[in-house]
């Protein structure tokens, strides 16, 4: 059973916020969510993580409901560099549960 | 340069003919894992290590093997590889009790099992 759900596939315009969601409805208490991104068939790079607080960094935000069910990954002023399949990632104990991901296209 | 190199990058095999895939990280990080990664289905954990000699089961360990005799060092082995290990494969490390706890990955190994 996956452990989260994404959209297959979503746009956003250049210069724009994207907003991409997860539903991990079935996250334990001590369970991290992780987002990674991967352009064409590289290898992933880490965008960000957290556990129950909302977490910004230099890439990105990462805002986590109050019952940790969901979790949105927002690019503040995506470019076309963004455009990348993005993974949300439960992990559990030392083991990482990646989601189907999904496709980010940034229009100029 | 911090780096995780995978061998070989593309390798195309026929069914039973024993095989491994090297990965090593020059990070001196202890957590090391492997993926494969198939179309529609994501990135999968097949194994990963929390140090030297101590190797867990990820999500599909079936068909393979790793070792872990070096911390630098997290090969994968196919003893018998079937057509449906046919897949890209990523290896990966991390440094525990890491601020930011990410896993760095190697640039990938494409799989053919005839």
């Amino acid at each position: 059973d996956a452990k989260t759900t994404q959209p297959p596939s979503m746009d956003c315009a250049e210069g724009r916020a994207a907003n991409l969601p997860c539903n991990h409805s079935t996250i334990s208490g001590n369970e991290y969510v992780y987002w990674y991104r991967q352009i064409h068939s590289q290898g992933p790079q880490y965008i960000i993580h957290g556990l129950k607080n909302n977490e910004t960094n230099e890439m990105a935000s990462l805002i986590i409901t109050e019952d940790r069910k969901s979790s949105t990954l927002i690019l503040p002023h995506a470019t076309l560099r963004d455009t990348a399949v993005y993974y949300c990632i439960v992990m559990t104990g030392n083991q990482f549960y990646f989601g189907t991901g999904t496709s980010l296209t940034v229009i100029p | 340069e911090a780096q995780v190199t995978q061998n070989p990058r593309y390798l195309i095999t026929v069914t039973g003919k024993k095989l491994t895939v090297t990965c090593s990280q020059n990070m001196n990080h202890e957590y090391m894992s492997w993926y494969r990664q198939d179309p529609g289905l994501g990135l999968r954990q097949i194994y990963y290590s929390m140090n030297v000699e101590v190797t867990d089961k990820g999500d599909v360990p079936e068909g393979y093997k790793v070792s872990r005799k070096e911390k630098r060092n997290f090969p994968l082995i196919l003893e018998s590889p079937s057509p449906n290990q046919t897949s890209l494969y990523f290896c990966a490390s991390r440094l525990l009790a890491s601020s930011t706890d990410t896993q760095y990955f190697g640039p990938g190994t494409r799989l053919t099992v005839l």
